[in-house]
This record gives C-alpha cells, structure tokens and sequence, in this order.
C-alpha cells in the first residue's frame, strides 16, 4: 500500500485565493481526519471522518474551513479565502475505526500564504 | 512585536547511547497511548503503542513506560543511531472517544555522531 496520500505537497497562495488541499486515505481504512501544524500551536485536528461521514468538526477554525469527503477514497479541505495565519502544514491520515487503532500520517501539505 | 512559538523540549544524545523522552499527558481518562516519530519534511510515523491495562511495551530497540499514577509516558530507544534524529511526540486517546489522538508538544532528539 502506497500510504495516505496527499496533494499538493506544496502551495502558495496569495491572501483571499481559495485553496483546495486533496487526501487519498489508506484503502480500507474507514476514518479520516485532517490535522494541522504549526509552530504555535503544535498539531490540532480539524475534522475527524468515520464512514465518509463527518462526525466531529470541532476543531475547524472558522466558516472559511470545510471539508468533504464524496466517497471512501477522497477527501478534500478546503479554505475560501485563504488568509496568511492559514499558513501551516496540513495532515491528512487515516486509520480503522476503533478504540486502539493508530493513524497513519501523510506527507502533508505545506501551505504558505502570502 | 516578539513571537511566541513551542519551545520544543531538546534532547541532545551521543550515537549509541540510549535515549529517554518523557511525556506528561492530561486526561486521566486516555486509556490508549501512541508514541509517533517526525522527521523534518515528514508526516508523524507511528513507533509503538500501549494500552493503559500495560506498564511496559517493548519493540524493537524501543520500549515504551506507562505510569498511570502520575500520567507519565517514557520512550526509551536503545543505541540510539543518526537515523532516530527527529521531533518524537506522544499522544493519548481519551476513554470516552474511539478516534480523538490529542498530540503532545512534541521532544526534538538530536544524536551527536
């Protein structure tokens, strides 16, 4: 298995662009989440999928964050518009439902905010 | 004005010594602990695991402690090699959630060759 994959690995953007971030979870895994991470604030969890569903959204900062997931294999977040303090690396990964299960980690995505 | 990032915890060993990162964690509640590396440019990878029913899990050249008295959590590598230079986090899934993973600050290990 290829891993969790993300794309792009990098992006910058200039401030008020949409930003489109792209997640191909582990085949088979059923729960996605999306983290970021930064210098400050360390790694925070955006949004947790299970089934395609989402489940917990508490994590997302504001209005200008979603996230979708159409089908088990495919997640996209987005940020419409994107703003410099949005600069991070975001993480998507994956990992079975269950109490004592690990998440598989992507390369993530850094993007930079200009 | 001065910004104010997480100062991360340091540890600086000598190639094949052995190394001991501690972790506070805060909810008496996690019953479900991972220790995950990160390498510059990388996502975390997952090293090893333990439920709150062990002390003490061993892997390969890694062991993991577990005091749930003191919620305190240790990775000790052992002969610690270049290639385990890397940002070492812990995190802990708390016992009302099947999938919350809340990640500690994370200790910077440098290996001196």
């Amino acid at each position: 298995d290829a891993g969790v994959i993300q794309s792009p690995r990098h992006e910058v953007t200039e401030m008020g662009q949409e930003v489109t971030l792209r997640c191909k979870p582990i085949s088979g895994h059923n729960s996605l989440f999306w983290y970021r991470q930064t210098m400050m604030r360390g790694l925070e969890l955006l949004i947790y999928f299970n089934n395609n569903v989402p489940i917990d959204d508490s994590g997302m900062p504001e209005d200008r964050f979603s996230a979708k997931m159409p089908n088990a294999s495919f997640s996209t977040l987005k940020i419409q518009p994107s703003e410099p303090r949005d600069s991070a690396v975001y993480f998507c990964a994956s990992s079975w439902t269950g109490r004592n299960t690990e998440a598989f980690f992507g390369q993530g995505t850094r993007l930079t905010v200009v | 004005g001065e910004s104010v990032g997480l100062h991360l915890p340091t540890l600086s060993v000598q190639e094949g010594d052995n190394s001991i990162i501690n972790c506070a964690y805060s909810n008496s509640a996690s019953d479900y602990f991972i220790w995950y590396k990160q390498e510059s440019g990388k996502g975390p990878q997952f090293i090893i695991d333990i439920r709150s029913n062990m002390d003490k899990r061993q892997g390969q050249r890694v062991t993991v402690l577990l005091n749930k008295t003191v919620k305190h959590l240790s990775l000790q590598i052992a002969a610690t090699q270049p290639g385990d230079s890397a940002v070492y986090f812990c995190a802990e899934k708390s016992g009302g959630s099947n999938y919350k993973l809340t990640f500690g600050k994370g200790t910077l290990l440098t290996v001196n060759p």
